[in-house]
């Protein structure tokens, strides 16, 4: 069975412009999750969506949104980048968002604001 | 607000030594504590895990000791190889909230030496 899935692997951007980055969960999971992962700040949950709806989100500025499609494909939007905006973006999927699944990780995308 | 601490921030071992990481909570509502292993360029992967109703659990060579009333827990490594050379996170979570949120320690990067 494939591994949770992200796209692209790395990304450079500008101050300013906006990004999205894409997470395909193993098939058959439904929850999905995204952290933000810097040196300084380590691992932080941004956001959740079980069944295409948002069920928890991270202290995180309205910048940073994200969705859900109906085949649990999740998607995060950057808006407005800033230079502090430059980490790995990991997304998460779990079979069914309760506390005994576990979760399994993507690689990430390593995202560079210039 | 930081809400699991942990510590060392690094950790050096010589093979077949014993690596220990700690960790301590503040919400007394966690009640799921896993240790993820991350390796350089990759996502972070579940390597054990542990609910407060138990004070330790064992699998191979890794060990979680944990202690409700202290609100700590523990990472064990024994007989530490080189290929566990890597960055651990432990990490807590919300029994009975519906979220797959995980509030993540910063991190203990560990080298095993041959």
């Amino acid at each position: 069975k494939a591994g949770v899935t992200q796209t692209p692997r790395y990304l450079i951007k500008t101050r300013g412009q906006q990004v999205t980055l894409s997470c395909s969960p193993i098939s058959g999971h439904r929850s999905v999750s995204w952290y933000q992962q810097t040196p300084g700040q380590g691992l932080q949950f941004l956001f959740e969506y079980f069944s295409e709806t948002q069920r928890n989100k991270g202290n995180f500025p309205g910048r940073f949104s994200g969705r859900q499609f109906s085949n649990s494909r999740s998607e995060m939007n950057v808006s407005t980048l800033e230079l502090g905006d430059s980490a790995l973006y990991l997304c998460a999927s779990s079979l069914r968002g309760v506390i005994t699944d576990t979760q399994y990780f993507g690689p990430g995308t390593r995202l560079t604001v210039l | 607000q930081q809400q699991v601490k942990q510590s060392p921030q690094s950790l050096i071992v010589q093979k077949g030594g014993i690596s220990i990481i700690n960790c301590a909570y503040e919400n007394t509502a966690f009640d799921y504590f896993p240790w993820y292993q991350q390796f350089p360029g990759k996502g972070p992967a579940l390597l054990i895990a542990i609910r407060p109703d138990v004070s330790e659990k064992k699998e191979g060579r890794f060990t979680i000791s944990f202690n409700k009333s202290a609100k700590q827990f523990s990472l064990h490594i024994m007989d530490s190889q080189p290929g566990d050379s890597a960055t651990y996170f432990c990490a807590a979570r919300k029994l009975g909230f519906n979220t797959d949120k995980l509030i993540f320690g910063t991190g203990t990067r560990l080298q095993v030496f041959p």
